[in-house]
């Protein structure tokens, strides 16, 4: 079975530019989770859609941060513009019906 | 306000003895605790659970504990391999106040080396 795909693995952008990454998550799996993780902490959740509809996103800095999953399988998640402090891993997640996580290898985003 | 604690940033531990990792959490409403392990630039890996109505839970090498009333649980890997240096993340399943839905809270993390 196929795990959970991100892409890109690495971006580097300059601060105000947009940078949009995605997620594919393991086929069958209804709920997809977005999270942030800055180095030395652990994952936060931004954002949680089961099928093409958001859960929770309480946590999303909507002002900047936005994030879709049109077709209720691929997922996007965009930030425009970006700031100095948006560095961090972004994890993308997913799960059936139990209550396990199966995160993807994660896009380390860096802003200068 | 930190939900979960892992109040050790590392451990190091000879090859064949036991690890213990540790983590305490703050919030009765979590019902149901993972331990994931990451190396790095991967993503955490899911290594083992437990629900709140058990006490333990075994697979193979691991075992994880959880004390309810202290509200602590702990993560034992014997024996240790080296294969097993990681960070290991200890994260809460749980709705509370504050949150807009039924979420995983994790820890910061202990980082285990294991020395062959």
């Amino acid at each position: 079975e196929a795990g959970v795909a991100q892409s890109p693995r690495y971006k580097i952008i300059e601060k105000r530019q947009s940078v949009a990454f995605w997620c594919n998550p393991i086929s069958g799996h209804a709920t997809l989770y977005w999270y942030q993780q800055i180095l030395g902490q652990g994952p936060k959740l931004l954002i949680q859609f089961q099928n093409n509809g958001v859960v929770d996103d309480s946590q999303l800095p909507k002002d900047r941060f936005s994030a879709e999953r049109l077709k209720g399988v691929d997922s996007t998640l965009k930030i425009q513009p970006a700031k100095l402090e948006d560095s961090a891993v972004y994890l993308c997640a997913s799960r059936t019906s139990t209550d396990t996580q199966y995160f993807g290898p994660g896009t380390r985003l860096t802003v200068l | 306000d930190q939900q979960v604690k892992q109040n050790s940033p590392s451990l190091s531990v000879q090859e064949g003895r036991i690890s213990i990792l540790n983590c305490d959490y703050t919030n009765s409403m979590f019902d149901y605790f993972l331990w994931y392990k990451k190396y790095p630039a991967e993503g955490p890996t899911f290594l083992i659970s437990i629900s709140s109505i058990k006490d333990k839970n075994e697979d193979g090498r691991f075992t994880v504990f959880l004390n309810k009333s202290a509200k602590h649980l702990s993560l034992h890997i014997v024996p240790s391999q080296p294969g097993d240096s990681a960070v290991y993340f200890c994260a809460a399943l749980g709705r509370y106040s504050g949150a807009g839905s039924y979420q995983l809270t994790f820890g910061k993390g202990t980082k285990l080396s294991v020395i062959p």
